[in-house]
């Protein structure tokens, strides 16, 4: 149980371009979701917590505009990254956690993440 | 400031050389803590949840325990396989987010 499928695993594109990551909770429903960035060798760095029906709340120093995280559902969020440059290059997760409450305790059930590389 | 410590930042063991990890933590209010295992160029797995001090919890090789002030994940006979970077994270009281450690890397040599 607890499966958290995140697409497209991996994505190559030019600058300039806009990118979608789909997060999808398969086997549960979500309230609330997350997004993260990871750089090699480093922990997660929180980027956005998304409930579902609200706008997301975002890190410090986390641009919104450039971040457009979407939660239209309680098995789905998304992630845009608008007008990608080469510092946007990353790998990006997501993880969802059981719907029993923003401030649920259960815990956060992770996908394989997005590698994002822009040329 | 709420933070998570984790130790050593890596480490080599022989297959069969049991060891442990530390998760050390300064928060204002616990409400629970989590261990996950990530592989490489993959997204963390959940391992377990401690909730209160002197709670244990077991999963084949790995054993979690909890103190007020850290967490250890003890390692038991560990098996090649069980390389993978080990993190720790926190959930406070009043925060949606987790806080979590720079993560221990663990490489098992056969």
């Amino acid at each position: 149980g607890a499966v958290v499928s995140q697409h497209p695993s991996w994505v190559i594109c030019k600058s300039g371009t806009s990118v979608k990551i789909e997060c999808r909770s398969l086997d549960f429903q979500a309230t609330t979701m997350f997004w993260y960035r990871q750089f090699p060798k480093q922990s997660l760095m929180l980027m956005a917590t998304s409930n579902e029906g609200s706008k997301a709340t975002y890190e410090q120093g986390v641009e919104k505009d450039k971040f457009l995280i979407n939660h239209a559902s309680l098995t789905l969020s998304t992630l845009t990254v608008t007008s990608a440059h080469p510092e946007d290059s990353s790998f990006y997760i997501c993880s969802a956690r059981d719907n029993k409450g923003i401030y649920s305790n259960q815990p956060q059930h992770f996908g394989d993440g997005t590698r994002l590389s822009i040329l | 400031e709420d933070q998570v410590t984790q130790s050593p930042e890596a480490l080599r063991l022989q297959e069969g050389e049991s060891s442990s990890l530390n998760c050390s933590y300064t928060v204002s209010g616990l409400r629970g803590l989590f261990w996950y295992r990530q592989d490489p160029g993959k997204g963390p797995e959940f391992l377990f949840t401690l909730y209160s001090a002197g709670e244990e919890k077991e999963k084949e090789r790995l054993k979690a325990t909890l103190t007020k002030k850290e967490s250890f994940l003890h390692i038991t006979a560990p098996k090649p396989e069980d390389s993978a970077t080990y993190l720790c994270a926190v959930s406070i009281q009043g925060a949606q987010k987790l806080v979590f450690g720079q993560g221990t890397r663990l490489t098992i040599n056969p």
